[in-house]
């Protein structure tokens, strides 16, 4: 069965403190994990798509990334605008996929 | 593009009573699935579609009903609603992004269900 376990369950930062955000993933045959951000009372948000071990993908103030076992969400100097929840998802099988319980990310200026 | 809609988006049931909610997505999607999301938790598969037609079983889909008879469609259905169904319902379509090979999943607003 596949897995994911997403670490801490809550971060609190200061702005401009940066950090790093941990998905493990147990899963056979890894087609892609996903990173998402969810603001309190919306569908989630894409972020970013990582295909294989190595791969890095950035956005503005986030890098994403993978290895065999877990990926990794890095936050550089994040801003208030970034608290969200950030969600990790791995697709392991056609049409299919399974979510982290996700982490809170609250940033105080 | 309105992406993908959801309609209700809020509701209320008695115990036992039934409903539908209803997703739409107007990028000629192929996979569409159906989320429940608990306060605190992830997102948890109800049932997906991998096509008009299609539909199988996610990881918690006892108490719930599906049907994809269109293709920009994806209705869900509670027969008989009970208290532990109460939770945040999301829908999504997955397909690539414009003018590139990467592949997500784009997600509705929600419907708040609350079963008394």
């Amino acid at each position: 069965e596949d897995q994911v376990t997403q670490s801490p369950e809550a971060l609190r930062l200061q702005e401009g403190e940066s950090s790093s955000l941990n998905c493990s993933y147990t899963v056979s045959g890894l087609r892609g994990l996903f990173w998402y951000r969810q603001d309190p009372g919306k569908g989630p948000e894409f972020l970013f798509t990582l295909y294989s071990a190595g791969e890095e993908k950035e956005k503005e103030r986030l890098k994403a990334t993978l290895t065999k076992k877990e990926s990794f969400l890095h936050i550089t100097a994040p801003k208030p605008e970034d608290s969200a929840t950030y969600l990790c998802a791995v697709q392991a099988r056609a049409g299919k996929s399974t979510f982290g319980d996700g982490t809170t990310l609250t940033v105080k200026p | 593009n309105a992406g993908v809609t959801q309609t209700p988006k809020f509701r209320v049931l008695k115990t036992g009573q039934s409903m539908t909610l209803l997703c739409a997505q107007d990028m000629n999607h192929e996979y569409m699935y159906w989320y429940r999301q608990d306060p605190g938790m992830g997102l948890r598969l109800i049932h997906y579609s991998v096509g008009e037609g299609t539909t199988a079983k996610g990881e918690v889909p006892d108490g719930y009903n599906v049907s994809r008879l269109k293709k920009q469609n994806f209705l869900l259905g509670l027969e008989s609603a009970a208290p532990s169904q109460t939770s945040v319902y999301f829908c999504a379509s997955r397909g690539q992004i414009r003018s590139s090979s990467t592949d997500t999943q784009y997600f509705g607003p929600g419907t708040r269900l609350t079963v008394l």
